[in-house]
């Protein structure tokens, strides 16, 4: 079993939909908990970050952490075209430790 | 924000010869930039830890003498990919925490196409 599962996709969705992004991990040292939007052939790029369970909002995004059920999802409300990418979840134990990441989600969103 | 510049955004090159991809932190210092690899529709696999003024520390199964990374300046970390074949052609992105920025900033990427 890999360290973080996540589904590849791709996701397709209508325009203003709401998305749901979602992550397992095994291992219960995971404190910081991170999503990043990877658009094609470009390199990633810092969406939301986290530490330990509960939500962060940040305009359309929602970032949640459950621990206890060691799953996180990101929510991305009134979906827009713009918003097609492969989303990466990563996670570390520490602020300072590299992160391990998620395959990434592929998601569509058509007019 | 953090920016992290990379160089080339892609590079097509011959089966046997080497090619250098640059990283830079504009507007930051970076003791630790980090290269991926990355393969179509999957994750980025960590391929070394880059560190300023020392060896770069490799991830197991990377060839050290094939991905040579050198970080002579606290804002200039290179990987050159030595004696290249069809095989090393993939999505090479570095990374650098640092500048006031939660998380890592990553690089734009770099295709490399061995042919």
């Amino acid at each position: 079993q890999k360290e973080v599962e996540q589904d590849p996709g791709p996701l397709s969705v209508p325009e203003g939909a709401i998305v749901s992004l979602n992550c397992t991990y095994s291992n219960s040292a995971f404190q910081y908990f991170m999503w990043y939007r990877q658009y094609s052939r470009k390199g990633p790029e810092l969406l939301m970050y986290t530490y330990s369970s509960g939500n962060k909002e940040d305009g359309r995004f929602t970032a949640q952490v459950d621990k206890s059920s060691k799953y996180i999802s990101l929510f991305i409300r009134d979906s827009q075209p713009s918003d097609s990418a492969t989303y990466l979840c990563a996670m570390s134990a520490g602020g300072s430790y590299i992160p391990t990441f998620g395959r990434g989600t592929s998601l569509i969103v058509h007019p | 924000g953090a920016v992290v510049s990379q160089h080339p955004s892609w590079v097509i090159c011959k089966s046997g010869t080497s090619v250098k991809i640059e990283c830079r932190s504009l507007d930051f210092q970076a003791t630790t930039m980090f290269w991926y690899r990355q393969f179509p529709k999957q994750s980025l696999m960590l391929m070394a830890t880059s560190n300023e003024g020392s060896k770069a520390t490799y991830e197991q199964g990377v060839e050290k003498d094939k991905f040579l990374i050198n970080h002579a300046s606290l804002t200039l970390s290179t990987l050159t990919v030595t004696s290249a074949h069809p095989e090393d052609s993939s999505f090479y992105i570095c990374s650098a925490r640092g500048g006031g920025q939660t998380g890592y900033t990553f690089g734009s990427g770099t295709r490399l196409t061995v042919v």
